[in-house]
């Protein structure tokens, strides 16, 4: 069975600082599908990245960046410069093969609640 | 395209009362699913198919039914409701792209209050 661990349940720093997100998964798959989703406070989810388990390189988005390592099946999520608006809760998202149809089954994580306060 | 819509987005049922959660979409994806959203438990899986006529269990099915009759709709049935389905419920529908990666598309949820 599959699993995501977000170990850190809420995170408050002050605006500009950095700040990392972690996320631990468990699978048996060698193929799979790592996620992150933001969900503001008004409720929705929105994605922000999607990474398959051959593609280890890092991503850079922005004043975001993703840091993916099969070693510690571990694909932390990190926040430079941290703003207001980056307020909400993160999740860390895991699946294995693509169903037909072209779905897939998705295992959240817990999610980690980020404050970012002035 | 509208995308994934819900509703209604806000519900207030009595233990015991049956209704329906709906689910459309127009971007003609054969697979849809939905999650439930708790605090503390992040999103789980409850029903999903994979196309029309095709349903299958998720992580936490008891207590929900599902059908798929047009690959557009995808209802969400609760027959008895208990405040244990007190929750978040979230629709999405999804397609392979040509990298044979999921390109995910999340309704904007609907909150269900049981009493």
């Amino acid at each position: 069975a599959q699993k995501v661990t977000q170990a850190q349940t809420e995170i408050s720093v002050v605006e500009k600082e950095d700040v990392t997100l972690d996320c631990v998964y468990e699978t048996r798959d060698t193929t799979y599908y790592l996620f992150w989703y933001k969900q503001p406070p008004s409720g929705e989810l929105v994605f922000l990245i999607r990474r398959n388990s051959f593609d280890e390189q890092n991503e850079i988005s922005g004043r975001y960046s993703w840091n993916f390592q099969k070693s510690t099946s571990s694909f932390n999520f990190t926040i430079t410069a941290s703003q207001v608006v980056d307020s909400a809760v993160y999740f860390c998202a895991l699946s294995e093969a693509i169903l037909t149809g072209g779905g897939n089954k998705l295992t959240f994580g817990t999610g980690t609640q980020l404050k970012v306060e002035l | 395209n509208a995308g994934v819509t819900q509703t209604p987005k806000f519900q207030v049922l009595k233990t015991g009362q049956s209704m329906t959660l709906q689910c459309a979409q127009d971007m003609n994806h054969e697979y849809m699913s939905w999650y439930r959203q708790d605090p503390g438990m992040g999103l789980r899986l409850i029903h999903y198919s994979v196309g029309a006529g095709i349903t299958d269990q998720g992580e936490v099915p008891n207590g929900y039914n599902v059908s798929r009759s047009t690959t557009e709709d995808f209802p969400l049935r609760l027959l008895s409701a208990a405040p244990s389905q007190t929750s978040v419920y979230f629709c999405a529908s999804s397609y392979s792209n040509r990298d044979r990666e999921v390109e995910q598309y999340f309704g904007p949820g609907t909150r269900l209050t049981v009493t």
